[in-house]
């Protein structure tokens, strides 16, 4: 087991541009979790997928984000239009959700999204 | 909404010193409670978690219990070492049952430093 993986790990774009990040989740984990941090905050929940649904998405999440995880297993995150507000570090967590009962969340190393 | 209250920091120690970082969070449902910390360059993992009252979470030396009477989760440490200095979050998953179980709600992190 290798963890948790995201890639690219850094990303520069110019405002306007589309950006895709990629998360490969602990591999019999059901559960897939994308949140956002910014400069000394804690992280922010955006989205989370249970298999390959998307059961629930923040308010944080505007219409350029959209999210997939289209075989229930790796997740791609997509910012289109990015403007310099989404500048932050995307973390992805996997976790096994049984019976009802969710375990614990395992994070990503992140990927760094620098709009300039 | 749900939140989540941390001990503002940073919070700087000298070695052997006792640790005390307070976290308090909003009283709906029975949320599990998780610690999480970051080191210098590294991404989130987690320290120790609770998932009922009066449970008592442990890891590396750390301690933290689960007091729904105070809604707080305070994390202690009785010695402190300079490998200690990083970020630690306190973090509740609320959601009773249905599909927005399972998402963390962070705290603004509290930064530690502990010198020789």
């Amino acid at each position: 087991d290798t963890g948790v993986s995201q890639d690219p790990r850094h990303k520069i774009t110019k405002r306007g541009q589309n950006v895709t990040f990629r998360c490969d989740p602990i591999s019999e984990h059901n559960r897939l979790y994308w949140y956002r941090q910014t400069l000394g905050q804690g992280p922010e929940f955006l989205t989370y997928f249970q298999n390959e649904a998307q059961l629930e998405k923040s308010r944080l999440l505007s219409d350029r984000f959209s999210a997939e995880r289209p075989k229930g297993s790796f997740s791609t995150l997509e910012i289109q239009r990015t403007e310099q507000g989404d500048s932050a570090m995307y973390l992805c967590a996997s976790s096994q959700m049984a019976g009802g009962i969710t375990d614990t969340q395992y994070f990503g190393p992140g990927t760094r999204l620098t709009v300039l | 909404g749900n939140s989540v209250t941390q001990m503002e920091g940073p919070v700087t120690l000298s070695e052997e010193a006792f640790l005390t970082i307070n976290c308090t969070y909003t009283a709906t449902g029975y949320p599990s409670l998780f610690w999480y910390v970051q080191y210098p360059g590294e991404g989130l993992q987690l320290l120790l978690k609770a998932t009922k009252a009066d449970d008592k979470g442990s890891n590396k030396g750390f301690e933290a219990t689960y007091r729904k009477e105070t809604t707080s989760f305070h994390l202690e440490k009785g010695s402190v070492q300079v490998s200690d200095s990083a970020v630690y979050f306190c973090a509740p998953v609320y959601g009773a049952g249905g599909t927005s179980y399972g998402k963390l709600t962070f705290g603004q992190g509290t930064i530690l430093t502990v010198h020789p």
